[in-house]
């Protein structure tokens, strides 16, 4: 099993629908959650994080985090075309140098 | 703002010939690595360093190779290219991984095909 798993999707979405884009991982010891977003030929961005569980809110954005479950959640509200990208989750355990943790990715696409 | 800048943007490469890949990125970033994305793979980790003179390997480092001589600069050199390192190169900075989140930062990447 690996670390994180992330459905690759495609997804496929009306303009204002909400998506829902999920993580589950399996190393209990992740504290540090980021949900990147990258578009076609550009390299990732970071778009949320958060530290341990709850929820943050960034404007149309909500990032949530249920450690019990060992799953992360990325909401988009009124999704708009611009939204369609992929979306990459990210997580990181406390201390130490190690390395971030990527799921693959799920591919979106937000159609007017 | 530069931040994090990877050239060349794009290369095409003959099976056995030699390429460095360059990244610098002028945040005063300790930690800097380098990935390759493959379409269904996902980014994997190739090398990654937390400081000048320090480099260690990440989950596919065979047939790349790294050095570290500054903050600023993160060469990934591929000694004799084969076809299955066709991909797309992304190098990513962050301050060091211990102190707090530490995003990673990414450049736009280097697309490389090797025939």
């Amino acid at each position: 099993q690996k670390e994180v798993e992330q459905d690759p999707g495609p997804l496929s979405v009306p303009e204002g629908a909400i998506v829902s884009l999920n993580c589950t991982y399996s190393n209990s010891a992740f504290q540090y959650f980021m949900w990147y977003r990258q578009y076609s030929r550009k390299g990732p961005e970071l778009l949320m994080y958060t530290y341990s569980s709850g929820n943050k809110e960034d404007g149309r954005f909500t990032a949530q985090v249920d450690k019990s479950s060992k799953y992360i959640s990325l909401f988009i509200r009124d999704s708009q075309p611009s939204d369609s990208a992929t979306y990459l989750c990210a997580m990181r355990r406390r201390g130490g140098n190690t390395p971030l943790v990527f799921g693959k990715g799920t591919r979106l696409s937000v159609i007017a | 703002n530069a931040g994090v800048t990877q050239t060349p943007k794009f290369q095409v490469l003959k099976t056995g010939q030699s390429m460095t890949l360059q990244c610098a990125q002028d945040m005063n970033h300790e930690y800097m690595s380098w990935y390759r994305q493959d379409p269904g793979m996902g980014l994997r980790l190739i090398h990654y360093s937390v400081g000048a003179g320090i480099t260690d390997q990440g989950e596919v480092p065979n047939g790349y190779n790294v050095s570290r001589s500054t903050t600023e600069d993160f060469p990934l050199r591929l000694l004799s290219a084969a076809p299955s390192q066709t991909s797309v190169y992304f190098c990513a900075s962050s301050y060091a991984p211990g102190q707090g989140y530490s995003p990673l930062h990414f450049g736009n990447g280097t697309r490389l095909t090797v025939t």
